[in-house]
């Protein structure tokens, strides 16, 4: 069964700094999607970055990227000049490539807060 | 472009009874699938409907049921509500049914079971 692990509960920036969250996923699978979801307290869940796990290059939006190790199945998201306004709860999330009727599956999360 | 709504946003409800939550999907979006989000944990998926019928289903109960209409705006019911039912209920929509489709999440319904 495929899981997601982040290990980081907790984290804490200074505005304009970076911070990376971490991120492991554990799969017998060779292709499949990663992503990394924002939620604010708002509630509602935000797409910040998608990484397809054939492509070896490392996808980036403007100031996320991530780091995509595929051997160590790690997935991490690094935030730069880092903004009030990111502060939320970020999940981890994976997903099968072309299966029909299967879920999105998500890390616990980490709670990002961010300080001026 | 209309994003995905969900309605109500809170709800309280005491155990045994039924509950219904309603989506919107976004517009163009012919897939929706609904998460349940306990407090402080990640979302588990409970179903997806594809074009009004159920197209995959998470490890839950059949108390938890389903409909997507023609419009493709989807119902959750819940049936003989239990305290562990208690938590953030999230629907998505995407644009078709296979897993890498990005999914587009609604602000989700707070049930609280009593």
């Amino acid at each position: 069964a495929q899981t997601v692990t982040q290990s980081q509960p907790e984290m804490s920036v200074q505005e304009a700094e970076t911070v990376t969250l971490s991120c492991t996923y554990d799969t017998s699978e060779s292709d499949y999607y990663l992503f990394w979801y924002k939620q604010p307290p708002s509630r509602q869940m935000i797409l910040v970055i998608r990484q397809e796990a054939y492509k070896q290059q490392n996808a980036t939006e403007n100031r996320f990227s991530v780091n995509f190790q595929k051997a160590a199945k790690s997935f991490s998201l690094k935030i730069s000049d880092s903004q009030l306004g990111d502060a939320a709860m970020y999940f981890c999330a994976y997903s099968l490539l072309n299966q029909a009727g299967t879920a999105l599956i998500f890390g616990k999360g980490t709670t990002l807060s961010v300080s001026s | 472009e209309t994003g995905v709504t969900q309605s109500p946003t809170h709800l309280i409800k005491t155990r045994g009874q039924q509950v219904t939550l309603r989506c919107s999907s976004q517009s163009g979006h012919n897939t929706v699938s609904w998460y349940q989000q306990a407090l402080g944990q990640g979302p588990q998926f409970i179903f997806q409907y594809y074009r009004e019928e159920e197209n995959g289903r998470g490890n839950f109960p059949p108390r938890f049921s389903g409909l997507q209409f023609p419009n493709y705006s989807s119902e959750l019911n819940v049936n003989a509500l239990e305290l562990d039912d208690s938590a953030l209920y999230l629907c998505a929509s995407s644009a078709d049914r296979y897993s890498q489709e990005t999914q587009y999440f609604g602000p989700g319904t707070r049930l609280l079971v009593l």
